[in-house]
């Protein structure tokens, strides 16, 4: 069975410029997080979908970040413009229902901004 | 504010010997407890979980304690090998209705031969 697969890998782009991390779950998963994590730091919640809806953006900085899930399967988070201080992994992961569930991550968009 | 505390950045342990990784949480709300492994470059990889409920739960080498008093809780490994080096992150859910997990920073084990 096929895990969580998230592109790209890695992706550095200039400071303003737009980009976009794409996360397809592993099947049958209805719920999909985004999590961020920074250099030394445990992964942080940006946000939750059950299904195609977005139920916790509440972490989700909204002037610059956004996510969707249209069909309630893959899902893309974009950042525009990006800042230097958006450098860091893009986490994607799934679960079977929310809390008390095992979460399944991805191996993460390393973003570098410069 | 840390919901969820790992208070070692690293620990060094020998081959064969026992590891202990700690982990303090300070809201009572949580049910859910996991424990995850990184290695470089990876995204975290499912280790093992224990729910409120229970004060232990084994699996081969690794077994994690919950004591729901201390609101603590550990992970231990034996015996240690060497491909057990990695970052462990620890986690809970179940905060007051806050679906999705609250991670720690982190403790990097190093498995020393």
């Amino acid at each position: 069975e096929a895990g969580v697969v998230q592109s790209p890998r890695y992706k550095i782009i200039e400071k303003k410029q737009p980009v976009a991390f794409w996360c397809n779950p592993i099947s049958g998963h209805n719920t999909l997080y985004w999590y961020l994590q920074n250099l030394g730091q445990g992964p942080e919640l940006l946000i939750r979908y059950e299904n195609e809806e977005a139920v916790d953006d509440s972490q989700l900085p909204k002037d610059r970040f956004s996510a969707e899930r249209l069909k309630g399967v893959d899902s893309t988070l974009k950042i525009q413009p990006a800042e230097l201080g958006d450098s860091a992994v893009y986490l994607c992961a799934s679960s079977l229902g929310h809390s008390g569930n095992t979460i399944y991550f991805g191996e993460g968009s390393w973003l570098t901004v410069v | 504010d840390q919901q969820v505390k790992q208070n070692s950045p690293s620990l060094s342990v020998q081959e064969g010997r026992i590891s202990i990784l700690n982990c303090d949480y300070t809201n009572s709300m949580f049910d859910y407890f996991l424990w995850y492994k990184k290695y470089p470059a990876e995204g975290p990889t499912f280790l093992i979980s224990i729910s409120s409920i229970k004060d232990k739960n084994e699996d081969g080498r690794f077994t994690v304690f919950l004591n729901k008093s201390a609101k603590h809780l550990s992970l231990h490994i034996v015996p240690s090998q060497p491909g057990d080096s990695a970052v462990y992150f620890c986690a809970a859910s179940g905060g007051g209705g806050a679906d999705g997990l609250t991670f720690g920073k982190g403790t990097h084990l190093i498995i020393q031969p």
